[in-house]
């Protein structure tokens, strides 16, 4: 089945770790996203990649990571300069970044912090 | 101003009755707009795209765009106990070259 997967399902976070998400696609698409999802909330764009090895921030991107190495992954790690992790975590990808692209969503991480 | 705006709910209507949620957005120049369905703890699914102006019908959901008024809005028929979720507005700005979210209304159909 093409789709998107995102682990682990549920992530605790200690203080001053870092911790990486993992997002794997094998839908050929070339963009992949992050967001986040605070409780009642929207979903807020912290990273997002267009091509293999090339990524732009978002309009959450401070204290995160991200790699785009292969075209079917893209991690994202949460730093320890991120005070507030706690959040859901979503990976999205479409086929090209456009007006018309509709975004794919894996099914979530949810990060806590002990 | 936020860039796009919802009503955050919660949106309460009988089983069988039309539900309307509304979304304005900020930027002119948005291009498209789509409606995304999120069940409690679940991933948004994409239930509605619209991009010209006017309504877009398919099933039970019809999608309403005025650029005029920068509002799209969802209608849904014949509301189920199961359509019971959170709705998120999305448009993509040609300004801004990305898709922003709004917070999401939540719909409650009561049986």
């Amino acid at each position: 089945d093409g789709g998107i997967t995102q682990s682990p399902k549920y992530l605790f976070r200690k203080e001053g770790q870092n911790v990486t998400l993992s997002c794997e696609q094998n839908l050929n698409h070339d963009a992949m996203y992050w967001y986040r999802q605070d409780p009642g909330q929207g979903l807020r764009l912290i990273y997002y990649s267009q091509i293999v090895n090339d990524f732009q921030k978002g309009d959450i991107a401070e204290g995160y990571s991200v790699s785009r190495e292969k075209k079917e992954s893209f991690p994202l790690t949460v730093t320890s300069a991120q005070k507030n992790p706690t959040a859901f975590y979503l990976c999205a990808s479409s086929p090209r970044t456009g007006a018309n692209e509709k975004l794919f969503f894996g099914s979530g991480t949810q990060l806590s912090v002990l | 101003q936020k860039e796009v705006e919802q009503n955050s709910g919660p949106l309460s209507v009988p089983e069988g009755a039309i539900a309307s949620l509304n979304c304005t957005y900020s930027d002119r120049g948005s291009q498209s707009f789509f409606w995304y369905r999120q069940y409690s703890g679940k991933s948004p699914e994409l239930i509605m795209s619209i991009y010209s102006n006017g309504d877009k019908e398919d099933g039970r959901f019809t999608a309403q765009l005025n650029k005029a008024s920068q509002y799209v809005s969802l209608l849904i028929r014949d509301s189920q106990p199961s359509d019971s979720a959170t709705y998120l507005c999305a448009v993509f700005s040609g300004g801004y070259q990305k898709v922003t979210f709004g917070t999401g209304t939540k719909l409650q159909v009561i049986p």
